[in-house]
């Protein structure tokens, strides 16, 4: 059983907004730190987000910074990635990542992916 | 931002090689390294952490080593299903950053 899928993503036109979600199941969501990380056709991997448990402390990418905001709710355990102003560079798999503090801030669980194409 | 650059970019390796992969930061990033191993159309697959403790269920050929700036992830005996992309990352400080992968592909 796969304890993240991520939902939402699909075909938006330059300037556009997207919300991505990310469920989790079968952990104490609350007690880890997550993270979305994309990959653009054909390419290697970039880290976009990061939010602690508490959802108090956030970070991101320069590429996003400004126009994607992360959140989560953990009593509904999903992570979420809205997504303003869309480039055709943004153009790329979307996938959730759970992040364990106590090994080193590994990423051991990932989603499947969500597709986001950005495109007129 | 802390660069990883990753060495070979690709290779070429038959069944029962020995290969090695190696990860270099840019500043360093003490045992913050982890490597992860991607398949065409799947996720990213945890492989070792902390530079050199492999995941639960991960097959003993591979092993991870280094600290500080330079790492490495070595498979002994190259097996069928290992043919894929592997990516490093340090999680020692933001933003995150991936090395730029490295394809093992068969010879």
């Amino acid at each position: 059983e796969v304890p993240l899928v991520e939902s939402g993503g699909g075909l938006v036109q330059p300037g556009g907004s997207l919300r991505l979600s990310c469920a989790a199941s079968g952990f104490t969501f609350g007690d880890y730190e997550m993270n979305w990380v994309r990959q653009a056709p054909g390419k290697g991997l970039e880290w976009i987000s990061y939010i602690s448990s508490s959802g108090r402390t956030v970070y991101y990418a320069d590429s996003v910074k400004g126009r994607f905001t992360i959140s989560r709710d953990n009593a509904d355990n999903s992570l979420s990635l809205q997504m303003n102003s869309l480039r055709a560079e943004d153009t790329a798999v979307y996938y959730c990542a759970r992040e364990r503090v106590s090994t080193g801030q590994d990423f051991d669980y990932w989603g499947l992916g969500t597709l986001v194409t950005v495109s007129s | 931002d802390i660069q990883m650059t990753q060495s070979p970019s690709s290779l070429s390796a038959s069944v029962g090689d020995r290969v090695t992969i190696t990860c270099r930061a840019s500043q360093s990033i003490s045992t913050y390294l982890n490597w992860y191993q991607q398949k065409p159309g799947k996720a990213p697959k945890l492989l070792t952490y902390s530079a050199s403790t492999l995941q639960s269920g991960v097959p003993s050929r591979f092993s991870g080593g280094g600290s500080g700036t330079d790492f490495t992830l070595t498979i002994r005996g190259l097996q069928p299903e290992d043919f894929a992309i592997y990516y490093c990352h340090q999680s020692s400080s933001f933003p995150r950053t991936f090395g730029q992968g490295t394809k093992v592909e068969i010879k």
